[in-house]
């Protein structure tokens, strides 16, 4: 069982960038949840997506996008970066909507320049 | 609306001795707790959670955490600390009526450990 799988690992982008960072949940689990970690905190809820939706939305621009496949991998998007956007993005993945337990990836470390 | 609060941004203990970090809770529904360790650039692993069965809950690597509803508290302790507990610790809470993919974290807890 593979886990939890992210990529890139370790990104740098410019300012006013687009980046994608893309995830692969754990063999069995169809929801995915984007967690933004900047440095020093705890990780930030971004969204959530299942049945290729996005059901739930933390407090964030519209700026952070994302998207479901058929097969349950799922993109985050963010336009327009910002120094702020500096973190580490952690996926996590769960089944279903209900009472189950969430998986995290490594993560993918942004460094916005 | 639900918060966490981790008191205790840096916690240091020596090798053997008893390791205590604590967690308050706000929320308007009887929650879903948990507690995770991230070790250095890495992800969250979960060490237990909370889902409104025994108040007791016993987790991995010798971890284990009380519900205190009275207290709104669920603090994780670990007898006797060792070397490679070294980590940060972070609490999080879950509404009932939501997915446990959708967590509410405190700024967490970085633990040293002394030989």
């Amino acid at each position: 069982d593979a886990g939890v799988t992210q990529s890139p690992t370790h990104l740098i982008k410019t300012r006013g960038q687009q980046v994608t960072l893309r995830c692969s949940p754990k063999s069995g689990h169809d929801t995915v949840s984007w967690y933004q970690q900047a440095l020093g905190q705890g990780p930030q809820f971004i969204f959530q997506y299942y049945e290729e939706e996005e059901r739930q939305r933390g407090n964030f621009p519209d700026r952070f996008s994302g998207h479901q496949f058929p097969n349950y991998s799922s993109e985050l998007n963010v336009n327009a970066l910002l120094l702020g956007d500096s973190a580490l993005y952690l996926c996590a993945s769960s089944l279903g909507l209900q009472g189950t337990e969430a998986f995290f990836g490594q993560g993918t470390r942004l460094t916005v320049v | 609306a639900q918060s966490v609060t981790q008191l205790g941004s840096h916690v240091s203990v020596s090798e053997g001795a008893l390791v205590l970090l604590r967690c308050n809770y706000s929320s308007s529904v009887p929650p879903y707790l948990f507690w995770y360790v991230q070790y250095p650039n890495q992800g969250l692993q979960l060490l237990l959670k909370y889902t409104s069965a025994a108040t007791l809950v016993k987790g991995i690597n010798g971890f284990e955490a009380e519900f205190k509803k009275s207290e709104t508290s669920f603090h994780l302790t670990k007898p006797s600390a060792h070397m490679s507990d070294a980590a940060e610790y972070f609490c999080a809470v879950s509404p009932t009526t939501d997915s446990w993919g959708k967590l509410q974290f405190g700024a967490g807890t970085q633990v040293v450990v002394t030989p």
